[in-house]
C-alpha cells in the first residue's frame, strides 16, 4: 500500500470556524491532489500540487486553500467553514502525471454544523 | 474539457452472474481512462486503465474493460461475480496535471 496518511480522520465543527486537513505521504512522489466526495458527484478536484510550492485550483477551489511547503506534506484549509463544505475529502499522489496512477488516502470525513 | 458519464447509479446483480458497469467520456483531446473501486469506508484503488495500445484491458480481480473510441465508451465487466465485489465503481478520465474527473460512480450490490 502507498504511505499516505490522513489527519485528522473525522472531525465536527461549527460554521464560521477554520479548518485544517492534513495529508502526509512517505513515497517522495511530486504530484497531490485533494479532493472531495459527495452522494451523486462521485470525487471533485478541489486543489492539486505538482510541487514544493506550486499549487493550482480544481474545478472546485471556491472557499479552500492549500498549502504544500515540503514534498511529503499537502495542507488543506477552509478558511471559514460553510455547511456545503461537509463532505469526505480525500488526498491523493502520483509520481507522474496524466499516466500514471493514483494513489488514495483513506479519506477525512468532516462535518460542518 | 472532459466529461465522465455513467449511466447507472446502482446495479443489483446475483452471485456468479456476469456483470456490466458503463462510462461514457467526452474529451477533446486523447484520453487515459481508468475504473477505481471503493470499498465501504475506504479509499479508491485501481482496478485497471487505458493508456494506449489493446482496446481490451485486463485489471485486477478478474475486472475487464474495453475502451471504444467510436463510441466514447469504456465499459467495466466481470464474467462471474463474487459477493467481494459489492463496492462502488468509478470511471474517470485523467485531466489536466494528471488529476482526474470522475463519473457519478456506480454502486455494485452482488446479492447471494
Amino acid at each position: 500500500d502507498a504511505g499516505i496518511t490522513q489527519s485528522p480522520r473525522h472531525k465536527v465543527t461549527e460554521t464560521g470556524t477554520p479548518v485544517t486537513l492534513r495529508c502526509h505521504q512517505t513515497e517522495n512522489h511530486r504530484y497531490m491532489y485533494w479532493y472531495r466526495q459527495d452522494p451523486g458527484h462521485g470525487l471533485r478536484l478541489i486543489h492539486y500540487s505538482y510541487g514544493v510550492k506550486d499549487t493550482d485550483k480544481g474545478e472546485v477551489s471556491d472557499g479552500y486553500s492549500v498549502s504544500r511547503s515540503k514534498t511529503e506534506d499537502f495542507l488543506l484549509t477552509l478558511e471559514s467553514a460553510t455547511s456545503s463544505q461537509t463532505s469526505v475529502y480525500f488526498c491523493a499522489i502520483s509520481e507522474l502525471a496524466d499516466t500514471d496512477t493514483q494513489y488514495f488516502g483513506p479519506g477525512t470525513r468532516l462535518t460542518v454544523l | 474539457a472532459q466529461s465522465v458519464t455513467q449511466l447507472d447509479s446502482q446495479v443489483p446483480v446475483f452471485e456468479e452472474a456476469p456483470v456490466e458497469l458503463r462510462c461514457n467520456y467526452s474529451s477533446s483531446v486523447s484520453v487515459y481512462l481508468f475504473w477505481y473501486v471503493q470499498y465501504p469506508n475506504q479509499g479508491l484503488q485501481l482496478l485497471l486503465k487505458y493508456l494506449s495500445g489493446s482496446t481490451l484491458v485486463k485489471g485486477i480481480n478478474g475486472f475487464e474493460a474495453e475502451f471504444n473510441k467510436s463510441q466514447t465508451s469504456f465499459h467495466l465487466r466481470k464474467p462471474s461475480v463474487h459477493i467481494s465485489d459489492t463496492a462502488e465503481y468509478f470511471c474517470a478520465v485523467s485531466a489536466l496535471a494528471g488529476a482526474l474527473t470522475f463519473g457519478s460512480g456506480t454502486r455494485l450490490q452482488v446479492q447471494p
